[in-house]
């Protein structure tokens, strides 16, 4: 069965605090994305990668960098957490050009 | 760039009446439409995706889409909510030959027994 993978499901984190978000997937999906999803706004891209050591911003970057050192794992970094980075995240991957993205069960982060 | 409308944030239904869900997208080239589902505190999973091939596309769970071009829409339904269906519901769309995907800002159901 596919599987896109996100290490954590629950964080609490304080504010300054550096914050690592995970994925992996193991459909060998050259596309991977992280989203932001908050009550009201639906999901917001913020950043995806086409490639390794590819990245491309999204509609929401500020505050956020990526890592994708190897073709199956994207990482989301918050390099200084803020109360209004509490959110669901959410990994997902596709396959070039061909549609169709596969989600993980989410990260739900709340910074204090 | 793209842009999806979902009409109605939250809908409720009587169980086993009708489900409709409504989809209109912006775009001048007919791209990829998808709807996905997700249940409270997980991710969000495919219902069902048009890739221009038949314009009534079936999904899983009963639902079915329709893609009109005139209309610029691709509204889901289901002709009996089952309780089950209690979810929020997303639609999606990617150019054809793209990787970015726009979302609308997805639609609560609610199924009344």
């Amino acid at each position: 069965d596919v599987k896109v993978t996100q290490s954590s499901r629950y964080l609490v984190k304080r504010t300054g605090e550096k914050v690592f978000l995970e994925c992996v997937q193991d459909m060998d999906h050259e596309n991977m994305f992280w989203y932001r999803q908050d009550p009201g706004l639906g999901l917001r891209l913020i950043y995806f990668s086409y490639d390794v050591k590819m990245k491309e911003k999204g509609d929401i970057p500020e505050g956020y960098s990526v890592s994708r050192e190897k073709k199956e794992r994207f990482s989301l970094i918050l390099e200084s957490a803020s109360t209004n980075q509490t959110s669901m995240y959410l990994c997902a991957s596709s396959r070039q050009y061909t549609g169709e993205l596969f989600f993980g069960e989410g990260s739900r982060l709340t910074v204090l | 760039a793209q842009s999806v409308t979902q009409l109605g944030s939250h809908v409720s239904v009587s169980e086993g009446a009708l489900v409709l869900l409504r989809c209109n997208y912006s775009s001048s080239v007919p791209p990829y439409l998808f709807w996905y589902v997700q249940y409270p505190n997980q991710g969000l999973q495919l219902l069902l995706k048009y890739t221009s091939a038949a314009t009534l596309v079936k999904g899983i769970n009963g639902f079915e889409a329709e893609f009109k071009k005139s209309e610029t829409s691709f509204h889901l339904t289901k002709p009996s909510a089952h309780m089950s269906d209690a979810a929020e519901y997303f639609c999606a769309v990617t150019e054809i030959g793209g990787n970015q995907f726009y979302f609308g800002t997805g639609t609560s159901l609610t199924v009344i027994p």
